[in-house]
């Protein structure tokens, strides 16, 4: 069926490090692609998305691009901060508004 | 506007109680979803509404009933608490189409004894 693998957590990186977080999919068809963020206590916030292949979604310094070719969506930043410290949630959305998740990665920044 | 909106912020059950997540939303949203998050597990799809009147499953329904009377409003029902219900607990809502944003309410931590 259709689903999402992203990476294990967690990830600790020093203030200013580069970023990746990978994403790939398993889907029929075409689906939307998205990256989520949760703060602490919070709800799911969307990062960024890309609707179609070789579309690049981008938001507060953070990247991803939609490669079909290769089925992913990885997460990149070239700088990360202490604010990033979150939970990371990559997702597909399919033709009948169904949205799937995957399992999170966990960041965590130290100054 | 409030966006999505939850109610409790937590809850403690015992095994066998029922219970009722309220949702409400105020952007007229046709889509409305019930999700759960477990740790290492993200989300998962609970039962959703692609209109008032009109309810469907989703990836974990079992033990759980919605209905959808009215654009705004999506309930969670919670028929008879187990241990394994606990959870944390996000509604969502939704424009249909495709790669339209998702809004989460801030979710309900839900904990069965």
């Amino acid at each position: 069926g259709d689903s999402v693998t992203q990476m294990e957590g967690p990830v600790t990186l020093s203030e200013e490090a580069f970023l990746t977080i990978n994403c790939t999919y398993t889907a029929t068809g075409y689906p939307s692609l998205f990256w989520y963020v949760q703060y602490p206590g919070e709800g799911l916030q969307l990062l960024l998305k890309a609707t179609k292949a070789d579309d690049k979604g981008s938001n507060k310094g953070f990247e991803a691009t939609y490669r079909k070719e290769t089925t992913s969506f990885h997460l990149e930043k070239g700088s990360v901060q202490v604010s990033d410290s979150a939970v990371y949630f990559c997702a597909l959305s399919l033709f009948n508004n169904d949205m799937r998740f995957g399992a999170g990665t966990r960041l965590t920044v130290k100054p | 506007n409030a966006g999505v909106t939850q109610t409790p912020k937590f809850q403690v059950l015992k095994t066998g109680q029922s219970m009722t997540l309220q949702c409400a939303q105020d952007m007229n949203h046709e889509y409305m979803s019930w999700y759960r998050q477990d740790p290492g597990m993200g989300l998962r799809l609970i039962h959703y509404s692609v209109g008032a009147g009109i309810t469907d499953q989703g990836e974990v329904p079992n033990g759980y009933n919605v209905s959808r009377s009215t654009t705004e409003d999506f309930p969670l029902r919670l028929l008879s608490a187990a241990p394994s219900q606990t959870s944390v607990y996000f509604c969502a809502s939704r424009t249909s189409g495709r790669g339209n944003e998702q809004f989460f309410g801030p979710g309900t931590r839900l904990t069965v004894l």
